[in-house]
């Protein structure tokens, strides 16, 4: 069994601030995969990254970064120089293939102007 | 060019009536899914087909039953609609299960339900 804990649950900021968003998983799985999403206001489901456990190397694409430890179980997101169409619903998940994905609950993040 | 395609988008209807919805997918991906979303946000996954066959029912109530014509669709439909079963119903899918590569899986636009 997989479990995805997104322990904030809403994040408000002002535009141009840094923002980390916590990832923490479990599973039982020697070979796993983590992913995040994002659903903006207007509902639709959208993949940012995925990262399968073999493959410790963070990630950066532009004002996105994903730092990924296993030694803590954490797949943290961040974005630097946040803007307001960064607001959004941010879901963490873990599986993948047959067994569908197992999501957090997420995090609703809120970029004032 | 839509990837994942549900039809309708919104779906108002009365308790006890029955109803279905659409998915469609274009990316020629062997696996398909379909997602429930409450009101608070928390998804959940409720089904799973590789190649027209289920693999995964969540504790799903028997009133939902999938179908899967060819790999391409996988429709839902529900009877006996209750109050709880309002929320939104998303479909995906993804390709590379066999492999066990776990591709993202591509979602449709989702289909709110609301039952009166």
């Amino acid at each position: 069994a997989q479990k995805v804990t997104q322990a904030q649950t809403e994040i408000s900021v002002v535009e141009k601030e840094d923002v980390t968003l916590d990832c923490v998983y479990e599973t039982r799985d020697t070979t796993y995969y983590l992913f995040w999403y994002k659903q903006p206001p207007s509902g639709e489901l959208v993949f940012l990254i995925r990262r399968n456990s073999f493959d410790e190397q963070n990630e950066i694409s532009g004002r996105y970064s994903w730092n990924f430890q296993k030694s803590t179980s954490s797949f943290n997101f961040t974005i630097t120089a946040s803007q307001v169409v960064d607001s959004a619903v941010y879901f963490c998940a873990s599986g993948g293939g047959a067994d569908g994905l197992t999501f957090g609950k997420g995090t609703h993040l809120i970029i004032q102007p | 060019d839509t990837a994942v395609s549900q039809t309708p988008k919104y779906l108002v209807t009365q308790m006890g009536n029955d109803k279905s919805i659409k998915c469609e997918q274009n990316l020629g991906h062997d696996t398909m899914y379909w997602y429930k979303q409450d009101s608070k946000k928390f998804l959940k996954i409720m089904f799973s087909y590789n190649n027209k066959e289920l693999i995964i029912n969540e504790t799903v109530p028997n009133r939902f039953s999938p179908k899967s014509p060819d790999k391409a669709h996988l429709n839902l439909h529900i009877n006996s609609l209750e109050l709880g079963d309002s929320a939104v119903y998303f479909c995906a899918s993804s390709q590379g299960v066999s492999g066990g590569y776990n591709q993202p899986q591509h979602f449709g636009d989702g289909t709110r339900l609301s039952i009166l």
